[in-house]
């Protein structure tokens, strides 16, 4: 049984371009989080996707918008890269209509900006 | 922000029970406690997870104290493979649907040594 994939696995791009990153969440999941993980720190919540609709988003800026498909496959956008965008990108899957529903994690896209 | 405190290092001896603690003083009454562990920048890798009651599984042992504001992941044997950073996060739930996010803090990194 496949557990969440996440593709690329490294990109490096430049400033000010744009960058799409992919995740197939883990089979019989139908809902995708993305986190962002800076080096040395906690990975940080960016937004959730749930019937392919945003249904709840942290502390990102507009530049950082998503999509999840009727297969339950996501893509997390980036505009305008910035230097700071340079991080680990996570995205995992989870069972909304568990009660005591789990998380799995993909093992990332490293983004590097330059 | 992260609901939770852990200290930052650990070290624990091979083949001893290692016991990592963590403070979510502020924790409502349907949020879950969950313990992540990553190791090397991979994806955080699920290890256990509580609302009240103690949990075990094949991995560790989850303790939760009667009033919920602390609980300790208890690794019985641990081995240098468990070196890691290990991650206390409460799920925090978001309308009426079982769609809550993972806030991570800092994690604790924990140095299993020979």
């Amino acid at each position: 049984d496949a557990g969440v994939t996440q593709s690329p696995t490294h990109l490096i791009k430049t400033r000010g371009q744009q960058v799409t990153l992919r995740c197939s969440p883990k089979s019989g999941h139908d809902t995708v989080s993305w986190y962002q993980q800076a080096l040395g720190q906690g990975p940080q919540f960016i937004f959730q996707y749930y019937e392919e609709e945003e249904r709840q988003r942290g502390n990102f800026p507009d530049r950082f918008s998503g999509h999840q498909f009727p297969n339950y496959s996501s893509e997390l956008n980036v505009n305008a890269l910035l230097l700071g965008d340079s991080a680990l990108y996570l995205c995992a899957s989870s069972f909304t209509a568990s009660l005591t529903y789990g998380y799995t994690f993909g093992s990332g896209t490293r983004l590097t900006v330059v | 922000d992260a609901k939770t405190t852990q200290p930052p290092s650990m070290d624990c001896a091979e083949g001893r029970a290692a016991n990592l603690p963590c403070n979510h003083s502020t924790i409502s009454g349907n949020e879950y406690v969950y313990w992540y562990r990553q190791i090397h920048s991979q994806g955080p890798q699920y290890i256990i997870h509580g609302l009240k009651n103690n949990e075990t599984n094949e991995m560790a042992s989850l303790i939760i104290t009667e009033d919920r504001k602390s609980s300790t992941l208890i690794l019985p044997h641990a081995t240098l493979r468990d070196t890691a950073v290990y991650y206390c996060i409460v799920r925090v739930e978001h309308g009426s649907g079982n769609t809550g996010k993972l806030i991570f803090g800092q994690g604790t990194t924990l140095q299993v040594k020979p």
